[in-house]
């Protein structure tokens, strides 16, 4: 069965630092979210591509974070600089297409990060 | 805007207990609800879902039916094994989203003991 691959597992930096975290969605999937989930909350969507194309980035921090899937596959996100409060699990799902009712959006095993 | 709301847990069952966990939610119109199920250490698979009034979702002996009614979707099992030790989250996607964002509740976890 095909899954939605994440690397790294886990990341440990300090403050100040730059991180980058990658995701390589089902093949044929043309939708990639990138969600936050800080612990003991549900997840929260900070970035959305359709193909190439950010559709939705309302809530991505757009002064340290940045994320890019330059040719429609994978993805990058990064963080510059890491702060204390980016400490969360970052979660990257894809489904075939957005905004259809039978559409599912399948889940990686996420990034876990901390910063100390 | 859209939320969901879920039962605050722990939830500690005996195995081969019933469970119900609690969620409702605040939408316009009819939004598609989802349950999923999150393990130590692991990312969210889907358990279930409904996309309209009425529709009950089941997979692996848990249910839950769309009430619009009552702006609910409870998930339920009718006997739980210890193997369901898990965090899970009800959501939705709103139909006013074209961009297919998921809404989480807090999530709820469950543990069953032996």
């Amino acid at each position: 069965e095909a899954e939605v691959a994440q690397s790294p597992r886990y990341k440990i930096t300090e403050k100040s630092q730059a991180v980058a975290f990658w995701c390589d969605p089902i093949s044929g999937h043309a939708t990639l979210y990138w969600y936050r989930q800080i612990l003991g909350q549900g997840p929260e969507l900070l970035v959305q591509f359709q193909d190439e194309s950010v559709v939705d980035d309302s809530q991505l921090p757009k002064d340290r974070f940045s994320a890019e899937r330059l040719k429609g596959v994978d993805s990058t996100l990064k963080i510059q600089p890491a702060e204390l409060g980016d400490s969360a699990m970052y979660l990257c799902a894809s489904s075939f297409v957005a905004g259809f009712s039978t559409d599912t959006q399948y889940f990686g095993p996420g990034t876990r990060l901390t910063v100390l | 805007g859209d939320s969901v709301t879920q039962m605050e847990g722990p939830v500690t069952l005996s195995e081969e207990a019933f469970l119900t966990i609690n969620c409702t939610y605040t939408a316009t119109g009819y939004p598609s609800l989802f349950w999923y199920v999150q393990y130590p250490g692991e990312g969210l698979q889907l358990l279930l879902k409904a996309t309209k009034a009425d529709d009950k979702g089941s997979n692996k002996g848990f249910e839950a039916t769309y009430r619009k009614e009552t702006t609910s979707f409870h998930l339920e099992k009718g006997s739980v094994q210890v193997s369901d030790s898990a965090v899970y989250f009800c959501a939705l996607r709103g139909v006013s989203s074209n961009t297919g964002k998921l809404i989480f509740g807090q999530g709820t976890t469950l543990q069953v003991k032996p």
